[in-house]
């Protein structure tokens, strides 16, 4: 079936520091892929839609210059926390979806910690 | 504006009986309903997804749902609970089947334990 990886499955970083986060699709292409936010005993959180080639979307909320995101590939998108805060703290999960079957499969998730 | 409720953030159940895991939702379009399981460390996999077609809809380790507009429910069940079974459950809604940016707005969850 289809895979989707994130890497590394937990960071532990400072607070004012920037880490990223990877997203592969390993056995289709994406062209949307999309980034969650998952804090503990809570739902899902939509942060943004990523499509290849283009600007990333995001939801009303979400800081675009702290979250970066880029979709250079048909299996690759990135996300960038940067100048990280405790609060940023949380799981973050990303989900692609299939260019032909126009299924979404979700990744293992991140597990970020900010001290 | 779309929402997912799920009642119960943690259902127990015997391993044998029946599991009914609950999920209300709010739509203005008419909706896709998803529901999906997650395992400890592991992402998220579809159980099952109503996009229109038939109300009843079965889905995959003798999981079903049923759509109920006049409920605006969608409650996910499976007659016999096995112990593989425990894990978190999410319900979900789309306003779309899969075409254009397809935003999934997620419930809660639900947490199933299997009692031995």
């Amino acid at each position: 079936g289809a895979v989707v990886s994130q890497h590394p499955s937990r960071v532990i970083c400072k607070s004012g520091t920037s880490v990223k986060i990877e997203c592969r699709s390993l056995d289709f292409q994406a062209t949307t892929m999309f980034w969650y936010r998952q804090f503990p005993k809570q739902s899902l959180m939509l942060m943004a839609t990523s499509n290849e080639g283009s600007k990333a979307t995001y939801e009303q909320g979400v800081e675009k210059d702290k979250f970066l995101i880029n979709h250079a590939s048909l299996t690759l998108s990135t996300l960038t926390v940067t100048s990280a805060h405790p609060e940023d703290s949380s799981f973050y999960i990303c989900s692609a979806r299939d260019r032909v079957i126009y299924e979404q499969y979700f990744g293992p998730g991140t597990r970020l910690t900010v001290t | 504006a779309q929402s997912v409720t799920q009642l119960g953030s943690h259902v127990s159940v015997s391993e044998g009986a029946l599991v009914l895991l609950r999920c209300n939702y709010s739509s203005s379009v008419p909706p896709y309903l998803f529901w999906y399981v997650q395992y400890p460390n592991q992402g998220l996999q579809l159980l099952l997804k109503y996009t229109s077609a038939a109300t009843l809809v079965k889905g995959i380790n003798g999981f079903e749902a049923e759509f109920q507009k006049s409920e605006t429910s969608f409650h996910l069940t499976k007659p016999s609970a096995h112990m593989s079974d425990a894990a978190e459950y999410f319900c979900a809604v789309s306003s779309t089947g899969g075409f254009g940016n397809e935003k999934l707005t997620f419930g809660t969850g639900t947490r199933l334990t299997i009692i031995p």
